[in-house]
């Protein structure tokens, strides 16, 4: 079964508003990351978070990580049309040489 | 985009025969990884290589194998293409385990 799971499935807002995303996830991590898919594309590697941070900023994101509740979230501020994508929240499982993905959140942003 | 190739893009191809799909690195990175990505389901991990011929399975392994015999190429082998192999696969690599995968741009694989 999928190691994490994003909530809501899909999201549709207005441009300028805040777009919030949430993973949560089932074993214990040594990171937890996250990925933008434009269509038809490959996914691009936005945001790590390790185990031991509690919030991680990078320009418009913010993410949050809560090990005790195995969850984690991410903020998208004032968003813009081009942040229209799908976005994946990844776990580097503990004791494991792979990375494994949810199944995404699809985000649309409204003009 | 950091440097991996997959090949072919798109390919067509009937119910019972093999296919091979291709992932070829510049960058050197020691981890490469298959998914599969359908919807419903996100990205699925098919087997990773952890080395020059170091490999296990993933999560969606049976009817898949791979080779990796160079560092720089990573194979995914369907040995008879089902229907149900009809999917996007993704190769990504990662310089070491745990930190950020760069991912291919993706093949389109339809078995009909």
């Amino acid at each position: 079964s999928q190691q994490g799971e994003e909530d809501p499935q899909a999201l549709s807002i207005q441009e300028g508003e805040n777009a919030t995303m949430n993973c949560s996830y089932k074993t214990s991590i040594n990171n937890l990351q996250w990925y933008r898919q434009n269509s038809g594309r490959g996914l691009v590697h936005l945001i790590l978070i390790r185990s031991n941070e509690r919030e991680k900023h990078s320009g418009r994101l913010r993410v949050t990580l809560d090990t005790s509740k195995k969850s984690s979230s991410l903020l998208i501020t004032a968003s813009r049309a081009a942040d229209t994508a799908s976005y994946f929240c990844a776990t580097d499982v503990e004791g494991a040489q792979k990375l494994v993905f949810g199944q995404g959140t699809r985000l649309t942003i409204n003009p | 985009d950091a440097g991996i190739t997959q090949s072919p893009r798109h390919k067509v191809t009937e119910t019972g025969t093999p296919v091979t799909l291709r992932c070829h690195q510049t960058e050197n990175h020691r981890y490469m990884y298959w998914y599969r990505q359908d919807p419903g389901h996100g990205l699925r991990l098919i087997h990773y290589s952890y080395g020059v011929k170091d490999t296990d399975k993933g999560e969606v392994s049976d009817g898949y194998s791979v080779s990796r015999s160079k560092t720089e190429d990573f194979l995914l082998t369907l040995e008879s293409a089902t229907s149900s192999q009809t999917s996007v696969y993704f190769c990504a690599i990662s310089e070491t385990q745990g930190p950020e995968a760069f991912f291919g741009q993706g093949t389109r694989l339809t078995v009909v």
